[in-house]
């Protein structure tokens, strides 16, 4: 049974493409995330969105665009590609955003790597 | 100053030894930490989360918090070959509407055989 699925897996392309990736999650949870990890391995928080509607949306170029059509599922769309867009993309969720113990607890995808070139 | 801060090692340790992973934060409102593990091209896999300060056992991993020192660690004991990977330190804020994790830069750890 997989928590959080996300497609693809792998993503090459060319500068200037438009590209699409697609989270969803069986686990009932209200909150769902996109994180990147650069290739220093460092993982940040990119947007966050609780029961459909955007709540938090980082220093991020406005080419890139997420939605969640609901809350199961948060796809992210990338408009024209840039060198620096290659890192991996992980999509997360947690149960909700109360504060309550447990609730923000996150889960991650199996993670897409894209690679433009 | 880093919000998260982690040593980036790599930790060596034996086999059988107790490794001692270190995370230090800089936002005195955080209230969620977190400890995930990430095996080389997988995704991080959530070990222990604690909120209390103290200490919180979970078979073979220990979660400290000390938050008046703005410090948490992990301590895996009779660590195994397959405990080598890098461990990642995770806060979470509770300030408004703002539920997304601060992770460090992670420390790889290589428990040798």
């Amino acid at each position: 049974d997989t928590a959080v699925s996300q497609t693809p897996k792998y993503l090459v392309t060319q500068m200037g493409n438009d590209k699409s990736i697609k989270c969803e999650q069986n686990l009932g949870h209200d909150t769902m995330y996109w994180y990147k990890q650069d290739s220093k391995k460092f993982l940040k928080i990119m947007f966050s969105y609780n029961n459909k509607e955007l709540i938090i949306n980082e220093t991020v170029p406005n080419r890139f665009s997420p939605k969640s059509p609901d809350k199961a599922h948060l796809n992210l769309h990338i408009n024209s590609l840039e060198l620096g867009d290659s890192a991996v993309y992980f999509c997360a969720s947690s149960p909700g955003t109360s504060g309550a113990r447990g609730t923000d607890t996150q889960y991650f995808g199996p993670g897409t790597r894209l690679t433009v070139l | 100053q880093k919000e998260v801060e982690q040593n980036s090692g790599p930790l060596s340790v034996p086999e059988g030894a107790i490794a001692s992973l270190n995370c230090t934060y800089s936002d005195r409102v955080s209230q969620s930490f977190f400890w995930y593990r990430q095996y080389s091209g997988k995704s991080p896999e959530l070990i222990m989360s604690i909120y209390s300060n103290g200490d919180k056992e979970d078979g073979r991993f220990t979660a400290q918090l000390n938050k008046a020192s703005q410090y948490v660690s992990l301590l895996i004991r009779d660590s195994q070959p397959s405990d080598s990977a890098t461990y990642l330190c995770a806060v979470n804020k509770k300030d408004t509407g703002r539920r997304a994790l601060t992770f460090g830069s992670g420390t790889r750890l290589q428990v040798q055989p």
